[in-house]
C-alpha cells in the first residue's frame, strides 16, 4: 500500500512561516490534502486538492506538490497553529491513506 | 450547520461487539460517500472504512476487514459501524467524516468530521 512520511516535529517561532513536508513515491502525480488537529479535537481539514482552501481556513495557510513531495506552507505563524497536522492521499488507485502526523510547536 | 454526530463507544471486552452510529444534518446525506476513521491514544489517523452514497460499494482496511461492517440508512440520515470480535488493539476515538470528491482531481477526501467517539477494548 502507499506510504506518506511526515516529519515527527517542526518548530517554528511566531511570524515566520513552517514548513511540514509529506514524502511518498511519486506523489506529485497524486492529490494531497491536509487535516489541522488540535488536542482533544476533531481534524479539520485545511488544504485540499493540493493548494486549495476550505471556506473559512485563512490564506496563511498554502499548498505545493512535486515529485517526492507535498508540502504545508504556514505564513506568519501564530500560537494558535500549534496542533498535529496530517497528510492525506486518496484516489481510486489506492485507499485512503494517511501521513504518521508532524507536531508543529510555536516556540 | 452541517453536523456529524457520534454515538454508541463506551467500554467492551476483548471479543466482544459494538454498533457505532453517526447521525448527520444540515446536507443532504444520501449524495455523499461516508468514511470511518479512528485515532488511537497518542497516535494518528487510521483510515477504518467507507460507504458509496447508496450503499452498494464499501471498502475496510485490512486491520478490520472480516470484523467490522459499515451501512447506512439514507432515510434516517445516519451511518453505522458493527464492531464485532474487538481487540485491544481497536481501542481509539473513532471519527465519521463526510466524503467530498473533486471533480478536477479525481481524489477524495474528507470535508466535515464528527467530533469522535471512545471505544475501549479491556477486560
Amino acid at each position: 500500500s502507499y506510504v506518506l512520511t511526515q516529519p515527527p516535529s517542526v518548530s517554528v517561532a511566531p511570524g515566520q512561516t513552517a514548513r511540514i513536508t509529506c514524502g511518498g513515491n511519486n506523489i506529485g502525480s497524486k492529490s494531497v490534502h491536509w487535516y489541522q488537529q488540535k488536542p482533544g479535537q476533531a481534524p479539520v481539514l485545511v488544504v485540499y486538492d493540493d493548494s486549495d482552501r476550505p471556506s473559512g481556513i485563512p490564506e496563511r495557510f498554502s499548498g505545493s506538490n512535486s515529485g517526492n513531495t507535498a508540502t504545508l506552507t504556514i505564513s506568519r505563524v501564530e500560537a494558535g497553529d500549534e496542533a498535529d497536522y496530517y497528510c492525506q492521499v486518496w484516489d481510486s488507485s489506492s485507499d485512503p491513506v494517511f501521513g504518521g502526523g508532524t507536531k508543529l510547536t510555536v516556540l | 450547520q452541517v453536523q456529524l454526530v457520534e454515538s454508541g463507544g463506551g467500554l467492551v471486552k476483548p471479543g466482544g461487539s459494538l454498533r457505532l452510529s453517526c447521525a448527520a444534518s444540515g446536507f443532504t446525506f444520501s449524495d455523499y460517500y461516508m468514511s470511518w476513521i479512528r485515532q488511537a491514544p497518542g497516535k494518528g489517523l487510521e483510515w477504518v472504512s467507507y460507504i458509496s452514497s447508496s450503499s452498494s460499494y464499501t471498502n475496510y482496511a485490512d486491520s478490520v476487514k472480516g470484523r467490522f461492517t459499515i451501512s447506512r440508512d439514507n432515510a434516517k440520515n445516519s451511518l453505522y459501524l458493527q464492531m464485532n470480535s474487538l481487540r485491544a488493539e481497536d481501542t481509539a476515538v473513532y471519527y465519521c467524516a463526510r466524503v467530498k470528491f473533486g471533480v478536477v482531481s479525481l481524489s477524495y477526501y474528507m470535508d466535515v468530521w464528527g467530533k469522535g467517539t471512545t471505544v475501549t477494548v479491556s477486560s
